[in-house]
Order: structure tokens, then C-alpha cells, then sequence
């Protein structure tokens, strides 16, 4: 039984470029959420998805940044144009239910840490 | 108001003393507390978690005690051990419309010393 899994662990990015992080949540799990940790900081919530929808993604930067969970395979957090300020560790979670569940705590996977030059 | 102060940013104990870790909150629709444990280079993990109506809970050393009066909360870690250095998250969950979020503090690094 594989918790999230999340690849790759590291990712070395030139500004400019394309970084995509990916997230497969628990087997039976449907919820996924992404995190964005900067360094001596908390967690700062970025999206909320559920497979083939986006259920709220009021932490999501307007631009570059998207996520998608499809019907079929893990979630995508893409940023396009990275630049350097972007460098952080991405963290996805899941949950096997939102908001009906009586145990709100998420399964982490271990992170991305995505690095700009 | 929907934030959730912590306190203290870092936190150095001798082995075998008690580590305390507290946060606060204004919200008072918040109605489950969890606290995660992350380790350097993992994600955080679940340690455990309480809802407003208890006063405390206990899970072997680590204890939440909850004062829903003051709005405040805390983690207890009894007879601290080196293994217990990482950084500690406390959170709050408030039901947003149909869905559910966790608000997180800034985190607290603990250090056990041996």
C-alpha cells in the first residue's frame, strides 16, 4: 500500500522553462491537494482537486501556474516561464474523502524540490 | 482571521525535558487541530489531532491540551528524544462552502539535544 508518491524528488530548472511535478495520491484516495513550502516557512496552500475537477484553487498564482487531475494517472502541477522565485518544495497530499470525512488529516508525499537557475 | 499564529519559531530542549508548542487562533469555526511532524526532506505526517470539544488529548509522550475559551492550543512532548528534532506544524480545519481547508501555522523546528 504506497503512500503519495510524488517524482521527481528534485527538479533543476532554467528560468524560462517548463517544470511539471507529479502526484499520485493513495490508492482509493480521490482528493488531492498541492502545497508550496518555501525555506523557514509554513505551508501555504496552493489547490484543491478532485479527479477531472478543480474544487479550489484560491492559492494558485494567476499566472504560469496550473494543476489538473485526470480521470486516468497522477496530478500535474505545471509552471510555466519558472523563474527564480518559484524555487520552493512542492508537496501534494491526499485525502479518500473532502468534506464528509471524520479524519481531516492528509497523507503527504515526500516533495518536489523544484530549483530555479 | 483565518490565520493561526504559532509560537515559538524554534525550540532547543535537553533529552528527557518537555518541548511546548503552542498555538492560537480567532476563527472559532474552526473545529478539528491537527499537528504534523516533518522530518528534513519528507512531508509532513499526521501526529495527532483534537476537536474543540475535548480539553485534551493524549498519544504516548505527545499530549494537545485545547482551551476553547482563549482560543489557544498547544503540544506537549514528554521526555523529548533527539529522534523527536524536526519541525513541528500545527493547523486548524474550517468547512469553506462545500469543501474543507487546513489553515497552517509557520511551523516550529525543535532540537532535542542528547
Amino acid at each position: 500500500n504506497a503512500g503519495v508518491m510524488q517524482n521527481p524528488r528534485h527538479l533543476v530548472r532554467r528560468r524560462g522553462q517548463e517544470a511539471r511535478l507529479r502526484c499520485s495520491p493513495m490508492k482509493g484516495h480521490s482528493h488531492v491537494y498541492w502545497y508550496r513550502q518555501l525555506p523557514e516557512e509554513g505551508l501555504k496552500f496552493m489547490v484543491y482537486l478532485q479527479k477531472e475537477n478543480i474544487i479550489d484553487e484560491s492559492g494558485m498564482p494567476k499566472e504560469r501556474f496550473s494543476a489538473e487531475f485526470p480521470k486516468e494517472g497522477p496530478s500535474i502541477l505545471r509552471i510555466q516561464q519558472v523563474v527564480r522565485g518559484d524555487s520552493a518544495a512542492y508537496f501534494c497530499a491526499s485525502s479518500p474523502r473532502g468534506t464528509e470525512s471524520s479524519n481531516y488529516g492528509y497523507t503527504f508525499g515526500s516533495g518536489t524540490r523544484l530549483t530555479v537557475v | 482571521q483565518q490565520q493561526v499564529k504559532q509560537s515559538p519559531q524554534s525550540l532547543i530542549v535537553q533529552k528527557g525535558g518537555i518541548s511546548i508548542i503552542n498555538c492560537a487562533y480567532e476563527n472559532t469555526a474552526f473545529d478539528y487541530f491537527p499537528w504534523y511532524q516533518q522530518f528534513p526532506g519528507k512531508g509532513p505526517a499526521l501526529l495527532i489531532a483534537i476537536r474543540p470539544d475535548v480539553s485534551e488529548k493524549k498519544e504516548g509522550r505527545f499530549t494537545i491540551s485545547f482551551n476553547k475559551s482563549a482560543k489557544q492550543f498547544s503540544l506537549h512532548i514528554m521526555d523529548s528524544q533527539p529522534g523527536d528534532s524536526a519541525t513541528y506544524f500545527c493547523a486548524a480545519s474550517i468547512r469553506t462552502g462545500n469543501n474543507r481547508k487546513l489553515i497552517w501555522g509557520l511551523g516550529t523546528s525543535l532540537a532535542v539535544n542528547p
